[in-house]
């Protein structure tokens, strides 16, 4: 079935980075953009950016340009999603989703089960 | 960036209820909305995609309508299992920006 799989929970400090990884299956991995999604506790969705799995090209959320890269494998169908500097304000879940693109129809129609990333000191 | 502001915020209704969600972007978006749900603990869930088309699986008690900068969601006959949080998603402008969400309850 289609799926999305991402890596587990992390507890980090405040400067440290971290990174969260995404697999696919279920489909063809190039063949759709992933997007990156974060929930903080109790609060609503916010876009962080996108990569084309295939070509490696990403357009960031200019709130986190410069602390985020997103960097796809396409040998291990894997796409990652790395932030530095963490903050106590980057406590979230993170979330990859699948764009499907439909005519003029662009959503996240598969997403993954979410990575709880907890900064504290 | 778009700003997207949905109401209200959260709402009770009675089972069998007919409810309706709105959402106003800050700009002319077009039909280029989404609608997803998310229930507790769970990944958001794609509804509606441009507006107003049914994703595949999802029940057509779900309706979504307008276009331009005011949008409606609806929920035709609330069940138990409706009970969730809604979002608004727009995609014509970079940032991708979601609504705030409104939280749905059984009164």
């Amino acid at each position: 079935q289609v799926q999305l799989v991402q890596s587990g929970a992390e507890l980090k400090k405040p400067g440290a980075s971290v990174k969260v990884s995404c697999k696919p299956s279920g489909y063809t991995f190039i063949h759709y953009d992933v997007n990156w999604v974060r929930q903080a506790p109790g609060q609503g969705l916010e876009w962080m950016g996108w990569i084309n799995p295939n070509t490696g090209k990403t357009r960031y959320g200019q709130k986190f340009q410069g602390r985020v890269t997103f960097t796809s494998n396409t040998s291990a169908t894997t796409v990652y999603m790395e932030l530095s500097s963490l903050k106590d304000e980057d406590t979230a879940v993170y979330y990859c989703a699948r764009d499907m693109v439909r005519g003029v129809s662009s959503a996240f129609d598969v997403w993954g089960q979410g990575t709880l990333i907890t900064v504290s000191p | 960036d778009i700003q997207m502001t949905q109401s209200p915020s959260s709402l009770s209704a009675s089972v069998g209820d007919r409810v309706t969600i709105t959402c106003q972007a800050s700009e002319d978006i077009s039909k280029y909305l989404n609608w997803y749900q998310q229930k507790p603990g769970k990944a958001p869930k794609l509804l509606i995609h441009a507006a107003s088309n049914l994703e595949s699986g999802v029940p057509p008690k779900f309706i979504g309508s307008g276009s331009g900068t005011h949008f409606t969601f609806t929920i035709t006959s609330l069940q138990p299992e409706d009970i969730a949080t809604y979002y608004c998603q727009q995609y014509d402008h970079y940032p991708r920006s979601f609504g705030q969400g409104t939280k749905l309850e059984i009164k």
